[in-house]
């Protein structure tokens, strides 16, 4: 049973540029949330998707988006780069009860802005 | 808002012996859960052990248990018979509805 995939695995962008990192939920989840953690710092919730629409979002600027698609899997897209962007960004899936779901996380996305 | 304190910025404990990890938090929520998650080199954030903010009875998973004071707004984390194997970052939290608030993390060491 494949757990929560993310690629890719390290990116590297000037600012400016604009970056597309992907999650494939783990089997069986149907909702999925993206982190940013900063180095030294714990992860910061960006947004969470369900039913391919965004259901709560974290204190970041509109340039970060996300979309999900039919089969779960789920993308989060950052324009204009900044320095300040460059972290390991995070993906968690869970199986949305009602209750408190138990998060999954992928391994991230390590992003360089230089 | 909610905020979630961390003040031991690293620990270090000796194979086999017991350490806790400490952890505060704020919240103006009335249905949260509170959990521990470990973040080795790999960097995949490994979920510890969670509890549910209404139960009165502290969580145990094997080796790793917590005392959660409600009214002190604290959930620390006990690891007895520690491994070389937990070494890693701990970061404890808040979350509800699957938006979860993140300590800084206390990095933890295990001396053979």
């Amino acid at each position: 049973d494949a757990g929560v995939t993310q690629s890719p695995t390290h990116l590297i962008k000037t600012r400016g540029q604009q970056v597309t990192l992907r999650c494939s939920p783990k089997s069986g989840h149907d909702t999925v949330s993206w982190y940013q953690q900063a180095l030294g710092q714990g992860p910061q919730f960006i947004f969470q998707y369900y039913e391919e629409e965004e259901r709560q979002r974290g204190n970041f600027p509109d340039r970060f988006s996300g979309h999900q698609f039919p089969n779960y899997s789920s993308e989060l897209n950052v324009n204009a780069l900044l320095l300040g962007d460059s972290a390991l960004y995070l993906c968690a899936s869970s199986l949305r009860t009602g209750g408190h779901e138990k998060l999954f996380f992928g391994s991230g996305t390590q992003l360089s802005v230089l | 808002a909610q905020t979630v304190t961390q003040s031991q910025p690293e620990m270090s404990v000796q194979e086999a012996e017991t350490v806790t990890l400490s952890c505060t938090y704020d919240t103006s929520e009335s249905d949260y859960y509170l959990f521990w998650y470990k973040q080795p080199p790999s960097r995949q954030m490994i979920l510890v052990i969670r509890q549910e903010a209404y139960k009165q009875q502290n969580a145990t998973e094997n080796r790793f248990s917590v005392n959660f004071q409600k009214a002190a707004k604290s959930f620390s984390l006990k690891i007895s018979d520690s491994q070389l194997g937990d070494a890693a970052m701990y970061f404890c939290g808040i979350g509800s509805q699957g938006n979860l608030i993140f300590g800084k993390g206390t990095k933890l060491s295990v001396k053979p």
